[in-house]
């Protein structure tokens, strides 16, 4: 069975400077998609960034980006010119593009905190 | 505007009083599924549907129900709620592969006494 683990229950970053959140998942497959979601306090969940297991190249969304290294099957988040609104709850979740039954397989989650 | 709708968004009940929460998307997606949330475990897959007529149970299935009887509509039903069952739920939308993006709705705190 597919596991994901968020070693990192909370972290915290200053205004502006970077963050990075790990993840690593275990996993048989070789065809799957990595996911991050954002659960702010209003707790809706929000796709951040989305990363296909055959793409060599890590994905990008402005001032999100994933180091994605599959043989090591780690997909880490980082948060550039972090800002305010950033702080939320965030989920690293696979799917296994075996069959698209699957469900999202989620982390526990890590918790981040922005100061000014 | 596209979207995946709950109701209720807060419920409290009491054991054994069924209750039903409904989900709706319209986006024509033909996956659907409902997860829990709880402090420390993430999110864990309740039910799910690939389409009209056809679910099936994800990991935590017991004492929930569910039916697939339109496209847009899922609802997930607790027959004899227990307070094991106080969580906050999401309903969940796709297009069948994998390689689309959930959907989320605004999440459910159901607390059962």
């Amino acid at each position: 069975a597919q596991t994901v683990t968020q070693s990192q229950p909370e972290m915290s970053v200053q205004e502006a400077e970077t963050v990075t959140l790990s993840c690593t998942y275990d996993t048989s497959e070789s065809d799957y998609y990595l996911f991050w979601y954002k659960q702010p306090p209003s707790r809706q969940m929000i796709l951040v960034i989305r990363q296909e297991a055959y793409k060599q190249q890590n994905a990008t969304e402005n001032r999100f980006s994933v180091n994605f290294q599959k043989a090591a099957k780690s997909f880490s988040l980082k948060i550039s010119d972090s800002q305010l609104g950033d702080a939320a709850m965030y989920f690293c979740a696979y799917r296994s593009g075996v069959w698209a039954g699957t469900a999202l397989i989620f982390g526990k989650g890590t918790t981040l905190s922005v100061s000014s | 505007e596209a979207q995946v709708t709950q109701n209720p968004r807060y419920l409290i009940t009491v054991t054994g009083k069924k209750l039903t929460v409904t989900c709706s998307q319209n986006m024509n997606h033909e996956y659907m599924s409902w997860y829990r949330q709880d402090p420390g475990l993430g999110l864990r897959q309740i039910y799910y549907s690939m389409n009209v007529e056809v679910t099936d149970k994800g990991d935590v299935p017991e004492g929930y129900k569910v039916s697939r009887k339109e496209k847009r509509n899922f609802p997930l039903i607790l027959e004899s709620p227990s307070p094991n069952q106080t969580s906050l739920y999401f309903c969940a939308s796709s297009l069948t592969s994998s390689a689309n993006e959930q959907f989320f709705g605004p999440g459910t705190r159901l607390t059962v006494l």
